[in-house]
């Protein structure tokens, strides 16, 4: 177990649907990251909260739309996607933006988009 | 723009030999450098990190080497091991006062095979 929690972990969809993805951590960290994975292509971060406050949004479609309720929880909401969008979307944690040791990541959600 | 890159896509490697995987950068903003490790299905985990103000760290079997002049950092696994087989991601953190403080780069990645 990691200590940040990912589900579903495998999501088929298609082109109109709605979906979302949840992630949730209980380390008492203050910073929540959404990365997408895409094939042979680096870590792509989407999406950045410190203290339930989104901080960056990286010109990320809005498509792809966060909540975060609260420190421990956040979501991405899903919606009319595109086969390109299929990828990995993994969920991250620090204990705060400026954490020296990295980052605490989920197993992620395998997303195919059809 | 790719500012981390890992120019080799995969590195195979005998067991009990030393494994170095590389890593260059571009922005010369990075206060913190770090290598993350994944196994199939599941999420990255850190391994290992070096401040921009050293060198050299080292824990165990695995030391990383950064030379600034170069932009230039590298992962050495001495011995190597099959269950160190996984994907290598290095990642370069943004500094203090900079628009990108606090977040990481991460390169593409390098697949790490140790054959027994």
């Amino acid at each position: 177990e990691t200590g940040v929690t990912q589900t579903p972990r495998h999501l088929v969809m298609g082109m109109t649907n709605k979906k979302s993805l949840k992630c949730e951590q209980h380390l008492g960290h203050n910073a929540m990251y959404w990365y997408k994975q895409s094939a042979k292509k680096p870590l792509e971060l989407m999406f950045v909260y410190s203290l339930e406050e989104r901080v960056e949004n990286n010109s990320v479609p809005s498509r792809f739309s966060p909540e975060c309720p609260n420190s421990s929880h956040l979501f991405l909401h899903l919606h009319t996607l595109q086969p390109e969008d299929s990828a990995l979307y993994l969920c991250a944690s620090s204990q705060d933006i400026g954490a020296s040791y990295g980052y605490t990541f989920g197993s992620g959600t395998r997303l195919t988009v059809v | 723009d790719q500012q981390v890159k890992q120019n080799s896509p995969s590195l195979s490697v005998q067991e009990g030999r030393i494994s170095i995987l590389n890593c260059d950068y571009t922005n010369s903003m990075f206060d913190y450098f770090l290598w993350y490790k994944k196994y199939p299905a599941e999420g990255p985990t850190f391994l290992i990190s070096i401040s921009s103000i050293k060198d050299k760290n080292e824990d165990g079997r695995f030391t990383v080497f950064l030379n600034k002049s170069a932009k230039h950092l590298s992962l050495h696994i001495v011995p190597s091991q099959p269950g160190d087989s996984a994907v290598y991601f290095c990642a370069a953190r943004g500094e203090a006062g900079g628009t990108s403080y606090g977040k990481l780069t991460f390169g593409q990645g390098t697949i790490l095979t140790v054959h027994p």
